[in-house]
């Protein structure tokens, strides 16, 4: 069955530290990946995507991500991170030939920013 | 524009009840899914539904069902609560086909299963 794994379950980072979050997924067809974001009382909302084209994505606030197709991993990636980046993270994946738009997601990674 | 909303926002049932949650897509969307999200197993998919038709479905029991209308609003509905089914269940819309197009999620409805 398919699946989404995500490297960490919680990061504790410093303001201005890089970050870089892993995902992994387990499907070898066509696939399309997401990140999406949940802050601390709000909905989720998706941060970047990509489904074809340039492996290397640019989102909302900074983020972008990396697809690297040998390795089934999309990881998520910001320079410098601020205190409000401080939410849930979670990676998610669709095979938009076999399920349509189902998205599996990743059990999320909780990133917290000191100031 | 007018996000995804979801009636009610808090419920709370006792076992053996059942529950019918709501969720009004973003104006012009036609796509629904349904999610479950547990501390446990995360975020689960539950079903997709496009003009009315179910055209995807999770791996959840037959007591979670769910339908949409003509104005693509939806219904869900779970029969014979049980404790396991405390969760927040989050409604996404999408403007056609969710498996090329964005899916934006409500806020979620928080049902309690005492």
């Amino acid at each position: 069955a398919q699946s989404v794994s995500q490297h960490n379950h919680h990061v504790i980072l410093s303001e201005a530290a890089s970050l870089e979050l892993g995902c992994n997924y387990s499907y070898g067809g066509t696939v399309n990946l997401f990140w999406y974001v949940q802050y601390p009382g709000q909905h989720l909302q998706l941060l970047l995507k990509y489904f074809s084209g340039d492996p290397l994505v640019k989102g909302i606030k900074g983020f972008e991500a990396e697809f690297i197709k040998s390795k089934f991993s999309f990881n998520l990636r910001k320079p410098s991170v601020q205190w409000s980046d401080t939410a849930e993270y979670f990676c998610a994946v669709n095979s938009p030939y076999n399920q349509g738009g189902k998205l599996i997601f990743g059990q999320g990674t909780e990133l917290s920013v000191k100031p | 524009k007018a996000g995804v909303t979801q009636t009610p926002r808090y419920l709370i049932k006792t076992r053996g009840q059942q529950v019918t949650l709501s969720c009004s897509p973003i104006s012009g969307h036609r796509s629904v899914s349904w999610y479950q999200q547990t501390p446990g197993q995360g975020l689960q998919f539950l079903f997709e539904y496009f003009s009315e038709t179910q055209r995807n479905k999770g791996n959840f029991p037959g007591r979670f069902s769910g339908r949409q209308f003509s104005n693509s609003r939806s219904e869900m509905n779970v029969s014979t609560l049980e404790l396991g089914d405390s969760a927040l269940y989050l409604c996404a819309s999408s403007l056609v086909d969710p498996a090329y197009n964005e899916q934006f999620f409500g806020p979620g409805t928080r049902l309690t299963v005492l």
